[in-house]
C-alpha cells in the first residue's frame, strides 16, 4: 500500500517554464509535507515544507500548494532553470516529530534550454 | 548535511556474504534512519533508531539488521547478501528539538551484490 503517490515519474520543461509535480496521500494523520531535491550522486536535501494549517508556502521560485480536503499537495517551480534538473521527492509524516518520513517514488525533472 | 558520513561509499560483494554499512553523524541527532533507493521505488525505509539501542523496523526490513551502540553511529548489516539487495543506501538523521522535522541525508553507499 503506497501511502504517498507522486506524479509524473518524469517531466521535461523548457527553460523559463513552470514545473508542476503532484502528490496525493492517504493517511489523514499526516501533518508535515516536505519536498526533497536530489542531484545525481548526492543524497536528498530538503527544499521546502508545509504544514496543513496553510494552503500555500513560497520560497523564492518554489511554491507548495496544499489541499487538505483533497489530500493533495504539489510543488511548483517558477521560471525553471537547467540547474533545477534533479529528482524531486514528496514526503509526509505525522506528529510527533520522531515518526519517519514516507516518500513518494520521485519525479525526474529535466529543464532544457 | 548535518555532518553525516557513510562508509564505504561503494562496495561490490558476492551473494551470500555478510556486509555492514556504517553511518556516522557529528550533530548529536537522536533519530537515525536507513533507506534504500531503487529506480521506480523512490526511498524506502529499512530500519530506524530513536535512541541508543532503540531501533524499529521499516517498510523493507527483511534481510537487514541494525545496531546503534553510540549516538553517532548506526550500522546496517546484510546478514547474507542477495542480488535483490543491490541498491543505493542512504542514512539520514533528525534532531529532536523544537518544530524541526527535517531529515538530513548522507551521501549514500552504492552496493552491488554479484
Amino acid at each position: 500500500q503506497q501511502q504517498v503517490k507522486q506524479s509524473p515519474q518524469s517531466l521535461i520543461v523548457q527553460k523559463g517554464g513552470i514545473s508542476i509535480i503532484n502528490c496525493a496521500y492517504e493517511n489523514t494523520a499526516f501533518d508535515y509535507f516536505p519536498w526533497y531535491q536530489q542531484f545525481p550522486g548526492k543524497g536528498p536535501a530538503l527544499l521546502i515544507a508545509i504544514r496543513p494549517d496553510v494552503s500555500e508556502k513560497k520560497e523564492g521560485r518554489f511554491t507548495i500548494s496544499f489541499n487538505k480536503s483533497a489530500k493533495q499537495f504539489s510543488l511548483h517551480i517558477m521560471d525553471s532553470q537547467p540547474g533545477d534538473s534533479a529528482t524531486y521527492f514528496c514526503a509526509a509524516s505525522k506528529s510527533p516529530g520522531n515518526t519517519p518520513l514516507v516518500f513518494g517514488k520521485g519525479t525526474r525533472l529535466s529543464v532544457i534550454a | 548535511d548535518a555532518g553525516i558520513t557513510q562508509s564505504p561509499r561503494h562496495k561490490v560483494t558476492e551473494t551470500g556474504t555478510p556486509v555492514t554499512l556504517r553511518c556516522h553523524q557529528t550533530e548529536n541527532h537522536r533519530y537515525m534512519y536507513w533507506y534504500r533507493q531503487d529506480p521506480g521505488h523512490g526511498l524506502r525505509l529499512i530500519h530506524y533508531s530513536y535512541g541508543v539501542k532503540d531501533t524499529d523496523k521499516g517498510e523493507v526490513s527483511d534481510g537487514y539488521s541494525v545496531s546503534r551502540s553510540k549516538t553517532e553511529d548506526f550500522l546496517l548489516t546484510l546478514e547474507s547478501a542477495t542480488s535483490s539487495q543491490t541498491s543505493v543506501y542512504f542514512c539520514a538523521t533528525k534532531a529532536t528539538s523544537g518544530e524541526s522535522y527535517e531529515q538530513y541525508f548522507g551521501p549514500g553507499t552504492r552496493l552491488t551484490v554479484t
